[in-house]
Order: structure tokens, then sequence, then C-alpha cells
């Protein structure tokens, strides 16, 4: 079945730029009918949208972080990337990769999750 | 568009059964039937419950059920086990490529 994990630095400088790949496997992203999600959650906190994107590129940002966000996909790698600009010690949350279906829902498989600290 | 709204917390003993709500608008959960329950353990990923209102994935027990009415969703757990001891948050689709969360639900079992 299809399995997605977070790879990235644990910790990042504010005012830095937060990297995270997520690699998909058993599965291909080019097959489409699934947007590629980005989720996050803060520390004792509920879920939140970053953003997502389909296979073909397009994508959508939640508009809160619109202006700092950008994620792309890689299909000849079958991963797809978040790159969050100027963090602050807000941004620290853990950061979930995910698979949403078509109206983006279900959301299914998750990542495990990765951890993401700001701090100097 | 604001969160869906959920109980901050419900709890239950072993055996019993327990709902909890997830409140949203016309604009979300009243417009569509694609509302989605996960389950957080501490420390793990949300897994997917429940999906387009009341259907269950192959795996997930029968214990867990979900139904609408209007504007508010609900997720039932039967016959409570202390395993369902977690987070549950509710997920609507809201129109436009977007969907929103509920602010998610503490399952104490007694």
């Amino acid at each position: 079945q299809v399995q997605l994990q977070e790879s990235g630095p644990g910790l990042v400088k504010p005012s830095q730029t937060l990297s995270l790949t997520c690699t998909v496997s058993g599965g291909s992203i080019s097959s489409g009918g699934y947007y590629w999600s980005w989720i996050r959650q803060h520390p004792g906190k509920g879920l939140e949208w970053i953003g997502y994107i389909y296979y073909s590129g397009s994508t959508y940002y939640n508009p809160s972080l619109k202006s700092r966000v950008t994620i792309s996909v890689d299909t000849s790698k079958n991963q797809f990337s978040l790159k969050l600009s100027s963090v602050t010690a807000a941004d620290t949350a853990v950061y979930y990769c995910a698979r949403a279906g078509v109206m983006l829902t279900p959301i299914d498989p998750w990542g495990q999750g990765t951890l993401v600290t700001v701090s100097s | 568009q604001s969160a869906l709204t959920q109980p901050a917390s419900v709890s239950g003993s072993p055996g019993q059964s327990i709902t909890i709500s997830c409140t949203g608008t016309s604009s979300d959960v009243g417009s569509y039937n694609l509302v989605s329950w996960y389950q957080q353990h501490p420390g793990k990923a949300p897994k997917l419950m429940i999906y387009e209102v009341s259907k269950r994935p192959s795996g997930v027990s029968n214990r867990f059920s979900g139904s609408k009415s209007g504007n508010t969703a609900s997720l039932t757990i039967s016959g409570l086990q202390a395993e369902d001891e977690a987070d549950y948050y509710c997920c609507s689709y809201a129109g436009s490529s977007t969907s929103v969360f509920g602010g998610g639900t503490k399952l104490t079992v007694l």
C-alpha cells in the first residue's frame, strides 16, 4: 500500500527557510486522482492545512501562509516538497505529508510526521 | 474559513457508547456529504476512521460509526475500549477546493 515519509532538518533558525520532502512509496504520484498535502500540528494543538499539490503542478495554499509557502512536486523521484520562508517560533510544529482524495477527502495515508523546531 | 466546532473533551466507561459532535455551517458540513474523522494517539500520525460521513475504511472496527444532520456531523464509538482513548478530529470539504478541520476532541476512557 502507499506509504509516505517526511524528511528534512528538525531545527531551523528564525528568518530562514524550512524545507521538507515527502517520499511516496507503493504508488505513483503521477497516477492522478489525489492531492499531495502538507498539514501541520502545533504542539498540543489541532491540525492545520498548509497546502497541497496535484501531480500536474497545480497548487493550493492556506491563505494565512500563502505569502511564505511553496509546494513543488518531482514526479521522477516520486516526491513532493514544502518550503516555508521567513520562519519564526510560531512555525514550530509537527509537519505531516499526506494524500488527500478528490474533494480533499479522505486524507489517507499520512506520513509519520516530523517535528520542526524554529530556534536560534 | 473557520474551524469546525468540536467539544474539547468527552469521556466514557469501558463498554459504553459516546458521541463526538462536529458543527460547521451550511457552507461546509451542511452542503457536502464529505465529512471524515481521524483518530490520533499521542505522538502518532492521525488515522482515518470514517469518510464521506459514514463509510468505514477496511480494517476499522465497526464500533465506529458516523452520521450527519444539518450542519452537524457525529462520530459514535460503541463498546468503548481503553485503546479508543485518543484525540479525534473531524474534517469537512468546504468548497472551492478547500477543506477545514475541527479543533479536536480528547476522548478519555474512564
